[in-house]
């Protein structure tokens, strides 16, 4: 699978848009990108995948760069209960292995 | 999303006491699962992947003597931490794929198991 880049850790403000950015240069044609996200002391939450197309479900969006060597998650408008460490993971379909990375710790203040 | 429900939630064990955890697949049929371990501020790492009915795999530097994986079933898998040491104190998860009406699902997580050795 390839390797991701994410920041350790955003801020953001509630009812804001947040934007968490994952690099994936190393990104192969058949690799998908996922998303998780694990609240505090809870098991990780799937929120969305895409392969090359831009995806949106009720959750979140997911933007892939056209090169798909990045993509960016969207939680159009923030809530305290976004605050979560959020995984950008990629990898091939089916899901046989996910290893994730360190993820961002995402901070939604009041 | 489909559910994984995994039990118990806490458990706090004796030093060189056997502790049993389940991970149950409740309304789709996993025929993939996989255990993580986490600990505190860390991220999550893959243990083991175990297909049912087959021997599970492990990741390199996972004990299988101490950390025993059964999938006996499509929707149950157990994790049996045996002699139990206070090192392997940490947050236990479980992870599940498999078949939804028509198609294969994502993997879904459950609620994880935190587990105390003393």
């Amino acid at each position: 699978d390839a390797k991701t880049t994410q920041p350790p850790s955003m801020d953001c403000a509630e009812g804001r848009a947040a934007n968490l950015p994952c690099n994936h240069s190393t990104i192969s044609g058949n690799e998908y990108v996922y998303w998780y996200r694990q609240i505090h002391s809870q098991g990780p939450q799937y929120i969305i995948h895409g392969l090359k197309n831009n995806e949106t479900n009720e959750m979140a969006s997911l933007i892939i760069t056209e090169d798909r060597k990045s993509s960016t998650l969207i939680l159009p408008h923030a809530t305290l209960r976004d605050t979560a460490v959020y995984y950008c993971i990629v990898r091939a379909a089916p899901p046989l292995r996910l290893t994730f990375g360190e993820g961002t710790q995402l901070t939604v203040n009041p | 999303g489909a559910v994984v429900s995994q039990h118990p939630s806490r458990v706090i064990c004796k030093s060189g006491t056997s502790v049993k955890i389940e991970c149950r697949s409740l309304d789709f049929q996993a025929t993939t699962m996989f255990w993580y371990r986490q600990f505190p501020k860390k991220s999550l790492m893959l243990m083991a992947t175990s297909n049912e009915g087959s021997k599970a795999t492990y990741e390199q530097g996972v004990e299988k003597d101490k950390f025993l994986i059964n999938h006996a079933s499509l929707t149950l898998s157990t994790l049996t931490v045996t002699s139990a040491h206070p090192e392997d104190s940490s947050f236990y998860i479980c992870s599940a794929r498999g078949h939804l009406g028509q198609g294969d699902t994502e993997a879904f997580f459950g609620q994880g198991t935190r587990l105390t050795v003393v």
